[in-house]
């Protein structure tokens, strides 16, 4: 079946610091990729997303690319912020949608 | 503005009782999810549902139940069968196909005391 699996945390960055979390993934046809933040106590808010092989998403200075080849999705960030600290999820969904597949999550914390 | 909204945010449950968490979307959405989170966790599907008045079992539905009598609403009843009910519990919604991923509510941490 579907899988995610992403770099075990906790990260702990200064600010201004480059920002790389791996995420690799299992999946038969073409799913589409996501990165979900949460900050604590809260839900999850979608960060960015992409659909195809080779599509960036972007959003809030945060990026990653669907890397069909490598199977993977990493999130990166040129200049990490303490706003920035929060539990990273990286997701996988095929078309049909009810089989949203999370990984573990990725605690970072930035400190200033 | 649209949205998903849980209710309430936090809620204490004594051992034996059973307690109902609310979900409630205005996203005209036609799924809805119930997912529980453990501290340093990921998060795992309890159950969701595709259309009113069907919903199919996730991976960990053992100790709870849940209804979809109205579009906007999937409410989750964790029951005294759960044996171990303390947990954050994450709401989402999403259209039944296509990529736009998930909307997720606020959550409801739940605490057995």
């Amino acid at each position: 079946g579907n899988s995610v699996t992403q770099m075990e945390g906790p990260v702990t960055l200064s600010e201004e610091a480059f920002l790389t979390i791996n995420c690799t993934y299992t999946a038969t046809g073409y799913p589409s990729l996501f990165w979900y933040v949460q900050y604590p106590g809260e839900g999850l808010q979608l960060l960015l997303k992409a659909t195809k092989a080779d599509d960036k998403g972007s959003n809030k200075g945060f990026e990653a690319t669907y890397r069909k080849e490598t199977t993977s999705f990493h999130l990166e960030k040129g200049s990490v912020q303490v706003s920035d600290s929060a539990v990273y999820f990286c997701a996988l969904a095929g078309y049909n949608n009810n089989d949203m597949r999370f990984g573990a999550g990725t605690r970072l914390t930035v400190k200033p | 503005d649209g949205g998903i909204t849980q209710s309430p945010k936090y809620l204490f449950r004594k051992e034996g009782q059973n307690v109902t968490l609310s979900c409630e979307q205005n996203l005209n959405h036609d799924a809805m999810y119930w997912y529980r989170q453990d501290p340093g966790q990921g998060l795992r599907l309890i159950y969701y549902s595709q259309i009113v008045n069907d919903f199919q079992k996730g991976d960990i539905a053992e100790g709870y139940s849940v209804s979809r009598e109205k579009k906007e609403s999937f409410p989750l009843t964790v029951t005294s069968a759960q044996k171990n009910p303390t947990a954050f519990y994450l709401c989402a919604s999403s259209i039944d196909r296509g990529p736009d991923g998930y909307t997720f509510g606020s959550g409801t941490r739940l605490t057995v005391v």
